[in-house]
């Protein structure tokens, strides 16, 4: 299995929801991210776990909740999310943490806030 | 601050060309650099890893170079081909502080190749 997987392709949620994205990776990489991409913009990372523990925080708000339950899996917990959080959500994986490995993308998850 | 500035915003050209892509990066303090390529409203995928003290990667019909000193990239297309219509995003690694390790993308080249 070379790929990662991201579930739901689509989501849409009201700003008193709370919901969660699903990130899978089984090539057994140590590192993975989150990504937030708006639309005709390059991505922009939120959160890098290294070894299931969360390494960076790009500053991001609370109402986005990242987990990492074991090295597979990487979520992403939202609740009371805001019109303009409406984004292309990315997830990443890399054999290691650090800058020297390549970071594999998975095909996103449309989020719409209503 | 490390930005990223890709040149040109968009490219038309007929099926056939070859063609040229550039990436240049304001800090040279680079572990590596990366050409994805992204189809509208997907993910992204990896084209090509050049590690900084690499000066080219070849895939294909796809070549990379870079010249770090001067904090540019090039992306040669060979022969494109109406399949290679995408948007091409250069990111940069770079050391130091809280973002060690952090990608910085450029704002992409929308590539669109016409039969």
């Amino acid at each position: 299995d070379t790929e990662v997987t991201q579930t739901p392709k689509h989501l849409v949620m009201g700003m008193t929801n709370k919901k969660s994205l699903k990130c899978e990776q089984h090539m057994g990489h140590r590192a993975m991210y989150w990504y937030k991409q708006k639309a005709k913009k390059p991505p922009e990372l939120m959160f890098v776990y290294s070894y299931e523990k969360l390494s960076i925080n790009e500053s991001v708000p609370s109402r986005f909740s990242p987990e990492c339950p074991n090295s597979s899996l990487l979520n992403l917990h939202l609740h009371a999310l805001q019109p303009e959080d409406s984004a292309l959500y990315l997830c990443a994986s890399s054999h290691y943490p650090g800058p020297y490995n390549e970071q594999f993308f998975g095909p996103g998850t449309r989020l719409t806030v209503l | 601050k490390q930005e990223v500035t890709q040149i040109p915003a968009a490219l038309s050209v007929p099926e056939g060309e070859n063609l040229v892509l550039n990436c240049s990066f304001t800090d040279s303090a680079i572990y590596n650099l990366q050409w994805f390529r992204q189809d509208p409203g997907k993910g992204l995928t990896s084209l090509l890893l050049i590690q900084s003290s690499q000066r080219e990667q070849t895939s294909g019909r796809l070549n990379a170079s870079l010249d770090k000193s001067s904090g540019r990239s090039t992306l040669y297309i060979a022969a494109s081909q109406p399949g290679d219509s995408a948007t091409y995003l250069c990111a940069v690694t770079h050391a130091g502080g809280t973002s060690y390790g952090k990608l910085t993308f450029g704002q992409g080249t929308i590539l669109t190749v016409h039969p």
